[in-house]
């Protein structure tokens, strides 16, 4: 069975410091794993996806996340937080066996402090 | 940006009337999507469809059904809308199930 953990459902930074949103997940094969972000009354956007080449990836906005299959885990990563970063943050993780098997994390708001 | 559009963006309806949400790419992707997003509960798969005609219950599928004539329109219908069905709607589209999804802008359905 797949299952996806987002561990925090809020954080908040501080401009210009560093963002980690959390990701813990299962899964009885090997993954795909998405992180998208949803700006407020907007659809979702992909940020990054890992489909088993390199475990550091890098996505768009300066985002990045780490497969890590011994913690079972793909936090998502920025060194530095801009105020237009604030927004909802959907881990997902997803079998290559089938298209129904997609599961969405609750979603972690992010939001930055002036 | 994907093109996707899902219509009405927002619906107002009673309990008991008929809706059907309707969702259209200009991508030509093979497969589409419906969700339901509720707070906490992140996104949930209604139904999909992997062709035309071609369409599969997701997780919370009961009270839904869908339809799919054309490549470009997948059509949500809920025969007999419940109060439980308020929620914000998404279409997504894929090129296939195991590659990244886009989204359409979503909507805002709220059953009285």
């Amino acid at each position: 069975a797949q299952s996806v953990t987002q561990l925090d459902s809020h954080v908040s930074v501080s401009e210009g410091t560093p963002v980690l949103l959390r990701c813990n997940y299962s899964s009885s094969y090997s993954p795909s794993l998405f992180w998208y972000v949803q700006h407020p009354n907007k659809g979702l956007q992909l940020l990054l996806k890992y489909t088993s080449a390199a475990t550091l990836v890098k996505g768009i906005n300066g985002f990045e996340a780490e497969f890590k299959k011994s913690e079972t885990s793909f936090h998502l990563t920025k060194p530095s937080a801009h105020m237009s970063d604030a927004a909802e943050y959907f881990c997902v993780v997803r079998s290559y066996s089938s298209a129904s098997k997609i599961i969405f994390g609750s979603g972690t708001r992010l939001s930055i402090r002036p | 940006d994907a093109g996707i559009t899902q219509s009405p963006r927002h619906k107002v309806t009673e309990t008991g009337t008929p809706v059907t949400l309707r969702c259209h790419q200009t991508e030509n992707h093979r497969y589409m999507y419906w969700y339901r997003q509720d707070p906490g509960h992140g996104l949930r798969l209604i139904h999909y469809s992997y062709g035309v005609k071609d369409t599969d219950k997701g997780e919370v599928s009961d009270g839904y059904s869908v339809s799919r004539s054309k490549t470009e329109d997948f059509l949500l219908t809920l025969e007999s809308a419940t109060s439980s069905q308020t929620s914000v709607y998404f279409c997504a589209i894929s090129e296939s199930y195991f590659y990244e999804q886009f989204f359409g802008p979503g909507t805002r359905l709220t059953v009285l």
